[in-house]
């Protein structure tokens, strides 16, 4: 159980291009879902959590309007990269949290998209 | 300021023998443990958790203590096998850390030769 999908696995674009990263709870209902970058040889730098159907909240440095995100659904949450340029080259990692019964409960987590920005 | 630090970048054991991957904190008021496990091109998969009211928690190979004087927590792994090489992070989270997120350590990668 706990299955988290994250599509696409792998994009390569021109700069200029936006970019969306779709991340899916397969057999839970995701509450709160997690959007993390890793830089090579780094841990996961959390970007930003979304609550199904509210705003999300970003951490210090990252740009709201760069990075969109969309929590439409308990299912569903969305990672738009626009206007993505090279330095936005990157692997970027969802997870998933169900908060409704109990509140320690683990993240799980997509594979993650590789993002090339050429 | 790095609240999760795994000082130990990497590990290598022998086969069948005890894998032991340590983590420290600074922030007291983390009170749930986390330890992911992650492949290269993969994100994390949750192996096991310990809340702060506990000091051991068991599932199978894997064993999480917990000192919460020392602010430390480590991971065994018994017997370790080759396919548990992979880079473990460690994770924390509680109400201090704002809405039970996570904070991850940089990982520790663990080389299991056969």
């Amino acid at each position: 159980g706990a299955v988290v999908s994250q599509h696409p696995s792998w994009v390569i674009c021109k700069s200029g291009t936006s970019v969306k990263i779709e991340c899916r709870s397969l057999d839970f209902q995701a509450t709160t879902m997690f959007w993390y970058r890793q830089f090579p040889k780094q841990s996961l730098m959390l970007m930003a959590t979304s609550n199904e159907g509210s705003k999300a909240t970003y951490e210090q440095g990252v740009e709201k309007d760069k990075f969109l995100i969309n929590h439409a659904s308990l299912t569903l949450s969305t990672l738009t990269v626009t206007s993505a340029h090279p330095e936005d080259s990157s692997f970027y990692i969802c997870s998933a949290r169900d908060d409704r019964l109990f509140s320690n409960q683990p993240q799980h987590f997509g594979d993650g998209t590789r993002l090339s920005i050429l | 300021d790095q609240q999760v630090k795994q000082n130990s970048p990497s590990l290598s054991v022998q086969e069948g023998r005890i894998s032991i991957l340590n983590c420290d904190y600074t922030n007291s008021m983390f009170d749930y443990f986390l330890w992911y496990k992650k492949y290269p091109a993969e994100g994390p998969t949750f192996l096991i958790s310990i809340s702060s009211i506990k000091d051991k928690n068991e599932d199978g190979r894997f064993t999480v203590f917990l000192n919460k004087s020392a602010k430390h927590l480590s991971l065994h792994i018994v017997p370790s096998q080759p396919g548990d090489s992979a880079v473990y992070f460690c994770a924390a989270s509680g109400l201090g850390a704002g809405s039970y997120q996570l904070t991850f350590g940089k990982g520790t990668k663990l080389s299991v030769i056969p």
